[in-house]
């Protein structure tokens, strides 16, 4: 099964760091470029960054350009995000998702999310 | 960067009727338009993407139209599942951008 499972948010203080994985089953995932989303409460989709299958190619949002680095590790099967100088409009359901095909940037697969808090 | 204008943003419909919902985009995105739906508490689901082309396993009810700037989702003969809010993104261009949303509720 197709699966991508999200893990480390939580509550984190404005300036604060958070690191996001996902941890990517049932598909080559070093073969897929892969995708952050997140969701504000009660809010829309925001896209917030691609990273391309061997990691040489990045994409920000740019609200989080130099705060935020997407990376990943082929080996483990894993996604990252790393969320520096948090701020609350941070405050979001994090998903991760996959690119099917190259250069078609839309998601096929999606995790369930983890929600990141950042209040004082 | 591409703004995605979907509408209306709630469109009430009773079951078994067709829902047409619209995405408008500030510049040309050609054919490269997603649409995904989205219920309380899970993750979006993939619909529609190449502006047209249905999504594995999605059934024939939901269709996709348009290119350039105007596209359309249909769904016929709405069911209890199919209420939702329903996304549109552009992937022509970076960023990528999602429209608002339209919340597909029951009348």
């Amino acid at each position: 099964e197709v699966q991508l499972v999200e893990s480390g948010g939580g509550l984190v203080q404005p300036g604060g760091s958070l690191r996001l994985s996902c941890a990517a089953s049932g598909f080559p995932f070093s073969k897929y470029w892969m995708s952050w989303v997140r969701q504000a409460p009660g809010k829309g989709l925001e896209w917030v960054a691609n990273i391309k299958q061997d990691g040489s190619e990045k994409y920000y949002v740019d609200s989080v350009e130099g705060r935020f680095t997407i990376s990943r590790d082929n080996a483990k099967n894993s996604l990252y995000l790393q969320m520096n100088s948090l701020r609350a409009e941070d405050t979001a359901v994090y998903f991760c998702a996959r690119v099917p095909f190259i250069y078609q940037y839309y998601m096929d697969v999606w995790g369930k999310g983890t929600t990141v808090t950042v209040s004082s | 960067e591409v703004v995605m204008t979907q509408s209306p943003a709630t469109l009430s419909v009773s079951p078994g009727e067709r829902a047409t919902l619209s995405c408008r985009a500030s510049q040309s995105v050609i054919s490269n338009l997603a649409w995904y739906q989205q219920k309380p508490g899970q993750a979006p689901r993939l619909l529609i993407y190449g502006a047209s082309t249905r999504a594995t396993g999605i059934p024939a009810k939901f269709s996709g139209s348009g290119s350039g700037t105007e596209f359309t989702l249909t769904i016929s003969s709405l069911q209890s599942e199919d209420f939702a809010v329903y996304y549109c993104q552009q992937y022509n261009n970076w960023p990528l951008t999602f429209g608002g949303g339209t919340k597909v509720e029951i009348k």
